[in-house]
């Protein structure tokens, strides 16, 4: 079964503080893997897009990572602030033959306190 | 501004009374999709068109209809509402040929069936 699971499932950190959001998938054929930035009661907006050769890939100081033999993936976010209090969201995209379909996980709650 | 634009915001209904959300992009993306979110889930694709009059189903399309009967409109249709499609709706789209490119999504239609 194609599953996406991310971890933690909730965080609490310092504004200023770093922090980095974990993503593990079982999907196949592996086509890429995105990351979400959603605020509450708002649509998901891309940060990354990393596609099986990519290693990383930043936005910003988001920094996503990809390790497609262990078929795991990292968000880190460096010198967090207030905005950045979230839901992220790990996508994965697999390949068929009419449209490729996407595989969300559940995401991980970042909040960010002063 | 490039968008996907979803009405209604909100939406109060009561049951098996049929109800009709718009979505609309200006991007002259091919591909669009609807998705629903509930807690402790990821999202779940509902259904999706690859380009006009080419629709089908995702992974939880009970009790929805949709039509695409033009490049930036597509509707969600629920014919007889229940209690359990209380739900966060949200519209994406993207360029189909590229499977690597950006989905973008509304900003989200919240339902409430009574």
């Amino acid at each position: 079964k194609n599953q996406v699971e991310q971890s933690p499932q909730s965080l609490i950190i310092l504004e200023g503080k770093n922090c980095t959001l974990q993503c593990n998938y079982t999907v196949s054929p592996f086509s890429n893997l995105r990351w979400y930035k959603q605020d509450t009661g708002r649509g998901p907006v891309s940060l990354t897009i990393m596609t099986f050769s990519e290693n990383t890939k930043s936005n910003g100081r988001y920094t996503a990572t990809l390790d497609a033999d262990t078929k795991q993936s990292s968000l880190h976010i460096t010198a967090s602030q207030l905005s950045d209090s979230a839901s992220y969201i790990c996508v994965v995209t697999i390949l068929t033959g009419g449209g490729n379909k996407l595989t969300f996980g559940t995401g991980t709650q970042l909040k960010v306190e002063l | 501004e490039a968008q996907v634009t979803q009405n209604p915001r909100y939406l109060i209904t009561v049951t098996g009374k049929k109800l009709t959300v718009t979505c609309s992009q200006n991007m002259n993306h091919e591909y669009m999709s609807w998705y629903r979110q509930d807690p402790g889930l990821g999202l779940r694709q509902i259904y999706y068109s690859m380009n006009v009059e080419v629709t089908d189903k995702g992974d939880v399309p009970e009790g929805y209809k949709v039509s695409r009967k033009e490049k930036r409109n597509f509707p969600l249709i629920l014919e007889s509402p229940s209690p359990n499609q209380t739900s966060l709706y949200f519209c994406a789209s993207r360029h189909y040929r590229a499977p690597n490119e950006k989905l973008f999504f509304g900003s989200g239609t919240q339902l409430s069936v009574l």
